[in-house]
């Protein structure tokens, strides 16, 4: 069965720091990986996803199939990226698994 | 506009009630999820669509079912609702082929 792990459940940057946000997945077949956030008060919403190989507000994420990893990255962190994100992984199947999620707080 | 409905947002109810959460969504997906979401926590799949008359149980056991009669609309019943049922459901869609998931605002329940 499929799996996304998150490991950190709460982490704390200071404002222009780097930010990384770890996720690894488990699954025998072709993984799609995306990134999804949910800001306060708002509906969780797509960030990024692997496939696209693109950087949105600032954020990137690799796909290591090796490693089976897809962590979120970014250079300077900024207080409005203070939220929920949550890495998901679509199967085969087309089923959208998600992580138990991190709570970013960029410290200002 | 285009987008997904979920409703009540709200809902308080005793326990052995019978409820119905809807979700609708204009966006013409194929593709629906049921999730359960609590505070802070990580979302559970507990049902899925490909399209009308189909429905799938997802990841996470759950005593809740759901019908797909029409493309747009996903609604989820519990016969009878528990205290143990208290969480925040989440609706999402999606094309079918396609990963990006288009997310509802959410139902709270509250069994008392």
């Amino acid at each position: 069965a499929q799996r996304v792990t998150q490991p950190e459940k709460l982490l704390s940057v200071f404002k222009g720091a780097p930010v990384e946000l770890k996720c690894n997945y488990s699954y025998s077949g072709s993984p799609e990986l995306f990134w999804y956030v949910q800001y306060s008060r708002q509906r969780l919403q797509l960030l990024l996803r692997h496939i696209s190989r693109e950087s949105i507000k600032g954020f990137t994420a690799d796909l290591n199939k090796g490693e089976t990893s897809f962590h979120l990255k970014k250079p300077f962190a900024q207080e409005e990226d203070s939220a929920m994100y949550y890495c998901a992984l679509r199967t085969d199947d087309e089923k959208l698994t998600f992580g138990t999620g991190t709570r970013l707080t960029i410290i200002p | 506009e285009a987008d997904i409905y979920q409703t009540p947002r709200y809902l308080v109810i005793g326990t052995g009630k019978k409820i119905t959460l809807e979700c609708s969504q204009t966006m013409g997906h194929d593709k629906m999820y049921w999730y359960q979401q609590d505070p802070g926590m990580e979302l559970h799949l507990i049902h899925y669509s490909y399209g009308v008359n189909s429905t799938e149980k997802g990841d996470l056991s759950s005593e809740s079912t759901v019908s797909r009669i029409r493309t747009e609309h996903f609604p989820l019943t519990l016969e009878s609702a528990r205290p143990s049922h208290t969480s925040q459901y989440l609706c999402a869609s999606s094309y079918r082929g396609r990963g990006k998931a288009f997310f509802g605002q959410g139902t709270r329940l509250t069994v008392v």
